[in-house]
C-alpha cells in the first residue's frame, strides 16, 4: 500500500489567495515530514520539513502543520505567486532512512 | 554546497540493452538512493545505502540492481531493459545525523529512454 498519500494531483488557486497541500500517512513510526517542490526535468528541492516533536513550523509564507493522531501534515502557502506553480512532494521517513514520497500535487497560481 | 552528481544526463537503449547509471557525491555522506519519478507516481524508491559495500531494497527494485563501490559511487544497473524502465532517474545523498526527510540532497537527473 501506498504508505504517503497525496490524494490531490492538482490544486488551483487564485495569486494571493492560500494555497494548503495535503499528504496523509500510514506508518506511525515516521518521525520526520517534509515538504519538497519540484520543476518539470528538474531535481527536487526542500522547501520546509518538521520532526514529530513538533506540530507546525514556519518559513516566511510556508506553514507546514502535523497532526500526528490523524497521520496528515499539509504545507501552507500565503500570498501564493504564479513562481509558486510547481509540483510539490510531501515526504516521510522513520530515523531508519527510507525515505518515501507522496506521488505529487501539481500547484497552478493563476495571475 | 553539497554536491551529487549523475552521468549520464540522457540515454536511450533498445528494450533488452544493459544500462548503468553513475551517481558520484562529495558530500562524505553515508547514504544514498536511486528513485525513479513518473508522472502520476511521484518519486518512487528503487535502491538505497549506507555504505559501500551496503544495498537496501526500496519499493520497486524489481529488474535493477544496484552496486555501492565507495563511500562516494553509487551504480544503478539494468541488464535487461524494458520500455517500463523508461524514466526520470534521481540519485540523492543524505547526512546521517539530525533529520533524514528534510536532509536529501538531489543529482540533475538521468531521462532513461528504452525504446
Amino acid at each position: 500500500g501506498q504508505q504517503v498519500k497525496q490524494s490531490s494531483p492538482s490544486l488551483t488557486v487564485q495569486e494571493g489567495g492560500i494555497s494548503i497541500l495535503n499528504c496523509d500517512y500510514e506508518n506511525d513510526m515516521f518521525d520526520y515530514f517534509a515538504w519538497y517542490k519540484k520543476y518539470p526535468d528538474n531535481s527536487p528541492t526542500l522547501l520546509i520539513s518538521v520532526r514529530s516533536n513538533v506540530d507546525k513550523r514556519e518559513d516566511g509564507r510556508l506553514t507546514v502543520f502535523l497532526n500526528k493522531s490523524g497521520k496528515h501534515f499539509s504545507l501552507h502557502i500565503t500570498a501564493s505567486q504564479p513562481e509558486d506553480t510547481a509540483v510539490y512532494l510531501c515526504a516521510a521517513d522513520t530515523n531508519a532512512y527510507k525515505v518515501i514520497f507522496g506521488k505529487g500535487t501539481h500547484l497552478h497560481v493563476l495571475p | 554546497e553539497a554536491a551529487v552528481t549523475q552521468s549520464p544526463r540522457n540515454k536511450v537503449t533498445v528494450t533488452g540493452g544493459n544500462v548503468t547509471l553513475s551517481c558520484r557525491q562529495t558530500n562524505s555522506h553515508n547514504y544514498m538512493y536511486w528513485y525513479r519519478q513518473d508522472t502520476g507516481h511521484g518519486l518512487r524508491l528503487i535502491h538505497y545505502s549506507y555504505g559501500a559495500g551496503n544495498l537496501q531494497i526500496g519499493d520497486v527494485p524489481d529488474g535493477y540492481k544496484a552496486t555501492r563501490t565507495t563511500q562516494e559511487d553509487f551504480f544503478l544497473l539494468l541488464e535487461l531493459a524494458s520500455p517500463s524502465q523508461t524514466s526520470l532517474y534521481f540519485c540523492a545523498s543524505n547526512r546521517d545525523w539530525g533529520g533524514s526527510a528534510e536532509t536529501l540532497y538531489f543529482g540533475s537527473g538521468t531521462r532513461l529512454t528504452v525504446l
